[in-house]
C-alpha cells in the first residue's frame, strides 16, 4: 500500500480482556517498530523487528505484551489481561532496510486503545 | 543513555510570526536528530532530519533546524507561521549510525492565532 496502515483505529476493552492490534507496513520494508504513546507524551519504543526476527523487545512494559511478525510483513501486537494503564495510542512504523544505518521510519495513524 | 527535552509543552504564536520550538538532547554518542509533526488522528510525519554534514537543515513546509553540538540543541524554526502549522511537534534522536529506535521528547503543541 501507499503507507503504513493499522487496525483497528480505535479499540475499547474492558479491564482483563485480551486485545490484538494489527500493523501493515509499507510493502517491502524490512524493519518494523512498535511505539506506545500515552496521552500528552511522546511515543516510547516497545519493540523492533527485522523481517520476522524480533531483535529488540526491551521496551515492552510487561510480559502481558507480545508482538509477532511471522512472515516478515504484517505484525500483531497483543496485550493480554489489559489494565487501565495500557490505555494509549499504539503506533507502528516501518523502514526500508535493516542494516542498522539510518533509514526514515514511516508511521501509521495508530490504534487508540481505551481500557475501561 | 539518551534523552530529549522539549521546552514548553504549549506554544502560541500569531499568524505570520516567527515559530521557535526548543529541543535539547543528551546522548553518549553523536546523535541523529529529527523533528516530526503530528496532526490530530494522524501518524507522525517527518519534517526534517540531521544525520551528518551541514548543521542547518531545511525541511518541509518552510521549517528548518540547526544542530548545535556545543549547546546540545536542535531547535525548530519557521520565519512566518501559518494557520495550517497548528499541530503537535516532536523532537527525536537515534544513536549515530543507527535508527533502530527513536527516543522522543514529550512534544510541543503549537497554536497559531489569527
Amino acid at each position: 500500500g501507499a503507507g503504513v496502515s493499522q487496525s483497528p483505529r480505535y479499540k475499547v476493552a474492558k479491564r482483563g480482556q485480551d486485545v490484538a492490534l494489527r500493523c501493515d507496513p509499507i510493502s517491502g520494508h524490512v524493519s518494523l517498530f512498535w511505539y506506545q504513546q500515552a496521552l500528552g507524551q511522546g511515543p516510547e519504543f516497545l519493540t523492533y523487528f527485522q523481517n520476522e526476527a524480533q531483535l529488540d523487545k526491551s521496551g515492552l512494559p510487561s510480559d502481558r505484551f507480545f508482538a509477532e511478525r511471522p512472515e516478515g510483513s504484517v505484525s500483531t501486537l497483543k496485550i493480554q489481561r489489559t489494565q487501565q494503564e495500557d490505555s494509549a495510542v499504539y503506533l507502528c512504523a516501518s523502514s526500508q532496510t535493516g542494516d542498522g544505518s539510518y533509514n526514515e521510519q514511516f508511521f501509521g495513524p495508530g490504534t487508540r486503545l481505551t481500557v475501561l | 543513555a539518551q534523552s530529549v527535552t522539549q521546552l514548553g509543552s504549549h506554544v502560541s504564536v500569531s499568524e505570520g510570526a516567527l515559530v521557535l520550538l526548543r529541543c535539547n538532547y543528551s546522548s553518549s554518542v553523536p546523535p541523529y536528530l529529527f523533528w516530526y509533526v503530528q496532526y490530530p488522528n494522524q501518524g507522525l510525519q517527518l519534517l526534517l532530519k540531521y544525520t551528518t554534514g551541514a548543521t542547518l537543515v531545511k525541511g518541509i513546509n518552510g521549517f528548518e533546524a540547526e544542530f548545535k553540538k556545543s549547546e546540545t540543541s536542535f531547535h525548530l524554526t519557521k520565519p512566518s507561521a501559518h494557520m495550517s502549522d497548528a499541530a503537535e511537534y516532536f523532537c527525536a534522536l537515534a544513536p549515530y549510525g543507527s535508527a533502530r529506535q527513536l527516543t522522543f521528547g514529550s512534544g510541543t503543541q503549537l497554536t497559531v492565532l489569527p
